[in-house]
């Protein structure tokens, strides 16, 4: 069964300081991971997306992670802002016949303080 | 870009009564389509999928039903609506340019 698990499953740090948001999948056959940044009442937001092959994209401050090898991505947000209060999927799609499906994780809610 | 449009925004309705969610898609053609909701404090859950016109996949039993008339426009609709059905309803484009969600619906079933 695929899955995707993410922690922490909420986060709150101090305006300016650093985090990482951690996801791991089990997920066949992989196609792709996307993070996305969801405010509370409107839809996803794509972060940033990652292939079987890369490593590392990053998109401002986030900057995203992926070892294919162990199956595990993380989100780093550098000196975060206010903005960034919000709750940051982790979806992982799988390629079967021409069709995608998509994983989710159930979120990670972070709250940055002033 | 892509862009989804969803309508309504926002419904309250009373149990028992019927239900109809509009999904349409700008800037991309035959895209592969999708429905999830998410109740609160919850992931997204994956509802319904749609690769063409007339063609729906359902990932989870339930109360609702999809149905794709046209190639950018996806419906979600339920006969007799039940208080479990509230929630916030996404729909969802992907394609070759990427995946991308619309604003969402938020059904309040009293």
């Amino acid at each position: 069964k695929n899955q995707v698990e993410q922690s922490p499953q909420s986060l709150i740090i101090l305006e300016g300081k650093n985090c990482t948001l951690q996801c791991n999948y089990t997920v066949s056959p992989f196609s792709n991971l996307r993070w996305y940044k969801q405010d509370t009442g409107r839809g996803p937001v794509s972060l940033t997306i990652m292939t079987f092959s890369e490593n590392t994209k990053s998109n401002g401050r986030y900057t995203a992670t992926l070892d294919a090898d162990t199956k595990q991505s993380s989100l780093h947000i550098t000196a975060s802002q206010l903005s960034d209060s919000a709750s940051y999927i982790c979806v992982v799609w799988a390629s079967s016949g021409g069709s995608y499906i998509p994983t989710f994780g159930r979120g990670t809610s972070l709250i940055v303080h002033p | 870009s892509q862009t989804i449009h969803q309508w309504p925004a926002t419904l309250v309705q009373p149990v028992g009564s019927p239900l109809s969610l509009e999904c349409t898609v700008e800037g991309t053609s035959n895209p592969n389509l999708y429905w999830y909701r998410q109740a609160a404090g919850r992931g997204l859950q994956l509802l319904f999928y749609s690769v063409g016109i007339g063609q729906i996949s359902s990932e989870v039993p339930q109360n609702l039903s999809a149905s794709r008339p046209q190639d950018r426009q996806f419906i979600l609709s339920s006969k007799k609506l039940l208080l479990s059905d509230s929630g916030f309803y996404l729909c969802a484009s992907s394609g070759r340019k990427g995946q991308y969600f619309g604003p969402g619906t938020r059904l309040l079933v009293l």
